[in-house]
This record gives structure tokens, C-alpha cells and sequence, in this order.
């Protein structure tokens, strides 16, 4: 299995409040992605890396932060949470961002935004 | 990336082979098939991906049509731990990095 780690595993926060999710890899993979997973929407990318302090935006990207310092750690930041980022997120991590390339994904965090 | 179609749902036996099909009729040349899978309250799993010809691997087969336009994820010998919605993804060389998950096959398998 990929090392991959995901921080907190669970969290509830309140409305208006900053909240950082940390993935953590083990494989110096040079891509990391987060996603989110809801109900009725499967899977959508927020935020990807293709490389220390190298960033570009997903689909769903509005309200979402990123800050890759270290080849392993790529956090995502919510900077005033609301409840319509209540979601799973999914920290992915591959080798390369080529199509021929796979995808390993983390244990996910449950956020819970009241 | 290009549009897949799946059954919403499949059912099969404890042991016995399984025949996950996806359409992918707009394919195009340089577009792979990419196959992942999602077990209850886990992160998605990579299974197997090809361009091409069938591949192989420890957890799985692909087995990819003459004319690409549909694909079948095949498990050789199904355990209750197989059960699943299962994702067949196609990803566009030069595209966007992300995968993009459509609603995937819920797999059901019977003891």
C-alpha cells in the first residue's frame, strides 16, 4: 500500500472558522491532489501539485487553499469554513501527472461544518 | 475527460469470475483506461489501467475491445471483499490532471 496519511481523520468545526487538512506521503511522489466526495457528485478535484510551491486549481477550487513546502506534505486550507464544505476529502498522491500514470489515494477525512 | 458508461449495479456469486463492463464510445486514440475501486468507508483504489492491449495484474484483468470503445474489468475469483462501486475512468493525455469519477458500478457479491 502507498504511504499516504491524512490529518485529522475526523474533525466538526463551526462556521467562519480556518481549518487545515494535512496529506502526508512517504513515496517522494512528485503529484498530490486533493478531492472532495459528496453525495449525487462523486469524486471532484480542488486543488492539485505538480511540484514543491507548485500549485494549480481543480473544479471545484472557490473557498480552498493549498501550501506544498515539502515534497510530502500538501496541506489544504479552508479559511473561513462553511457548510457547504461538510465532505470527505481524499488526499491522492502519483508519480507522474501523465495520463499513463496511476493514482494512490488517502484514508480520507470526514469534515463536518455546523 | 471522455464520458464512460457503466451499469449502476451488478450481483454476483462468492468465487466466481466477474464482468465489469464500461462503454467509452468517444475515446480517443491517446486516451487511457483507468480502473479504480471504492470500498465501503475507504479512500478509492487503483486497479488497473491500459491503453491498448489487455493487461494483467495481482488484483484484476482488462480486457480492452478491438476498437477501444468499451472495456471489461474482469475478477478472475470475487471474495466478499471485492464488494464495491467500481469506477472505470478515461484520462486524456495532456488533459487535466485529476480523475474524474463518474457514478460507477455498485458490485454486489453474494456468499
Amino acid at each position: 500500500d502507498a504511504g499516504i496519511t491524512q490529518s485529522p481523520r475526523h474533525k466538526v468545526t463551526e462556521t467562519g472558522t480556518p481549518v487545515t487538512l494535512r496529506c502526508h506521503q512517504t513515496e517522494n511522489h512528485r503529484y498530490m491532489y486533493w478531492y472532495r466526495q459528496d453525495p449525487g457528485h462523486g469524486l471532484r478535484l480542488i486543488h492539485y501539485s505538480y511540484g514543491v510551491k507548485d500549485t494549480d486549481k481543480g473544479e471545484v477550487s472557490d473557498g480552498y487553499s493549498v501550501s506544498r513546502s515539502k515534497t510530502e506534505d500538501f496541506l489544504l486550507t479552508l479559511e473561513s469554513a462553511t457548510s457547504s464544505q461538510t465532505s470527505v476529502y481524499f488526499c491522492a498522491i502519483s508519480e507522474s501527472g501523465t495520463a499513463a500514470y496511476e493514482q494512490y489515494f488517502g484514508p480520507g477525512t470526514r469534515l463536518t461544518v455546523t | 475527460d471522455a464520458k464512460t458508461t457503466q451499469p449502476n449495479s451488478m450481483e454476483s456469486n462468492e468465487e466466481e469470475p466477474v464482468h465489469l463492463p464500461c462503454n467509452h464510445s468517444t475515446i480517443s486514440g491517446t486516451d487511457y483506461i483507468h480502473w479504480y475501486r471504492q470500498l465501503p468507508s475507504q479512500g478509492p483504489e487503483y486497479v488497473i489501467h491500459g491503453l491498448t492491449s489487455n493487461v494483467n495484474n495481482r488484483m484484476a484483468s482488462l480486457a480492452i475491445a478491438e476498437d477501444r470503445k468499451s472495456s471489461t474489468l474482469i475478477l478472475h475469483r470475487a471474495t466478499l471483499r471485492d464488494a464495491a462501486v467500481y469506477y472505470c475512468i478515461l484520462r486524456e493525455e495532456g488533459g487535466a490532471d485529476g480523475l474524474t469519477f463518474g457514478k460507477g458500478t455498485h458490485l454486489i457479491i453474494q456468499p
